[in-house]
């Protein structure tokens, strides 16, 4: 069975740095295309960074330079490492695992980030 | 970077109506590679539609998605109860992939 469990999330100041993981079960995820995507309190989605199978990754502008996706194959996890943060970056943060040959993805719960003094 | 304007920003519908959702980008996207996902409160995207029209595992077959290049869909042919959630697209042809602002469904 599949999930993926965010954690690493918190308060942190203004300017500050956060690494959030996401530990993955019942696949490899050296093998899939994997995001995250944030949530700010009452609002919509917004897609953050992915990294594909191949390795190569993407980020959002609002956070290019910043955040750093990364994954470590020994430990099937996934991570987001948040440097320079800023109040904007307040907002639950979600991984997606994509599974086109199942024909869905699948999400973890979400780690909330809280950034202010 | 694409941007995908979502329309309308509410629909106030009853259980039993069809809903029809818009989701236009501002450039064409690449193979058609839009999906759309259903959000209630507190819990994580759930995805309906990927590729424009390919209904995602599990999902019924009240929804539906059509469309290309600029112009997307998303169709629920019959409200349930359960259909009233926020519903937003995503384009991932290209990077950044960006989603939609939503579109709350709501009881009429």
């Amino acid at each position: 069975e599949v999930q993926l469990v965010e954690t690493g999330g918190g308060l942190i100041q203004p300017g500050g740095s956060l690494r959030l993981s996401c530990a993955a079960s019942g696949f490899t995820v050296s093998s899939k295309y994997m995001s995250w995507v944030r949530q700010a309190p009452g609002k919509g989605l917004e897609w953050v960074s992915v990294i594909y199978s191949g390795g190569s990754t993407y980020y959002a502008d609002s956070v290019k330079g910043r955040f750093t996706i990364s994954r470590d194959n020994s430990k099937n996890t996934l991570y987001l490492q948040m440097n320079s943060l800023r109040a904007e970056d307040t907002a639950v943060y979600y991984c997606q695992v994509e599974m086109p040959t199942m024909g869905r993805d699948y999400w973890g719960q979400g780690t909330l980030v809280t950034v202010s003094s | 970077e694409i941007v995908l304007t979502q329309s309308p920003g509410t629909l106030s519908l009853s259980p039993g109506e069809r809903a029809t959702l818009s989701c236009r980008a501002s450039q064409s996207v690449s193979s058609n590679y839009l999906a759309w996902y259903q959000q209630k409160r507190g819990q994580a995207p759930r995805l309906l539609i990927y590729g424009a029209s390919s209904r995602a595992t599990g999902i019924p077959d009240r929804f539906s998605g059509s469309g290309s290049g600029t112009d997307f869909t998303l169709t629920i042919s019959r409200l349930e109860p359960e259909d009233f959630a926020v519903y937003y697209c995503q384009q991932y042809g290209s990077s950044p992939r960006t989603f939609g602002q939503g579109t709350k469904v709501e009881i009429k």
